[in-house]
């Protein structure tokens, strides 16, 4: 399978604290991506990391790429309740999107 | 810009009927792909579209399954018959052609379909 398999399935923390989400995927890319998913606003792209980055930061979110590994992580610093929604990682080959499983985070107010 | 369009956006339908989804990519958007969510999974890809022509449909289950992009704009996913390993969310997205950020999809609201 080329889908990215996210860790853990399901998160649950208070408001403020960080949250950290890990895909492991199983062949080479092109990129990685992780969207976010929650019922108000469907599946958003949030940060793309090329093969040749090892971290890349937007706003809150910290991603990092370790190809060696196969392996990518997502940091949401300072969580607010708003981030509360499902996180996927998605493997880019050849142009196509491979999702995840994805992690399902809830912030507690 | 306006996002990507889907209707309609619930469906019901009992098993060994039809059902057809439609979709409007933004505007300018050369690709355009459908996507299948199983409940507690990641989107799947069916079928991806450049212009009106068929890129990639080696998931797309071909014996139930059909799409088109007429004109290159707009597509319509349809099912049938449908069975009941069919129930997800159908989801539409469109990405600019390469060179213009090409890996950066933009998705619609989704349809729920539930087969019964």
């Amino acid at each position: 399978s080329q889908q990215g398999e996210e860790d853990p399935q399901a998160l649950s923390i208070q408001e403020g604290e960080n949250a950290t989400m890990n895909c492991s995927y199983k062949t080479s890319i092109n990129n990685l991506q992780w969207y976010r998913q929650n019922s108000g606003r469907g599946l958003v792209h949030l940060i793309l990391i090329r093969s040749n980055e090892r971290e890349k930061h937007s706003g809150r979110l910290r991603v990092t790429l370790d190809t060696s590994k196969k392996s990518s992580s997502l940091l949401i610093t300072a969580s607010r309740a708003a981030d509360t929604a499902s996180y996927f990682c998605a493997t880019v080959i050849a142009n196509n999107l491979f999702f995840g499983t994805g992690t399902r985070l809830t912030v507690i107010p | 810009e306006a996002g990507v369009a889907q209707s309609p956006r619930y469906k019901i339908i009992e098993k060994r009927q039809s059902v057809a989804f439609w979709c409007n990519p933004i505007s300018g958007h050369a690709t355009l792909y459908w996507y299948q969510q199983i409940l507690g999974q990641g989107p799947k890809l069916l079928i991806q579209f450049q212009n009106n022509g068929v890129v990639d449909d080696s998931q797309l289950p071909k014996d139930r399954f059909s799409a088109e992009r007429l004109k290159g704009v707009d597509s319509t996913l349809k099912i049938q018959p449908a069975k009941l390993e069919d129930s997800a969310v159908y989801l539409c997205a469109s990405s600019s052609p390469p060179g213009q950020r090409p890996y950066e999809q933009y998705f619609g609201p989704g349809t729920r379909l539930t087969v019964t």
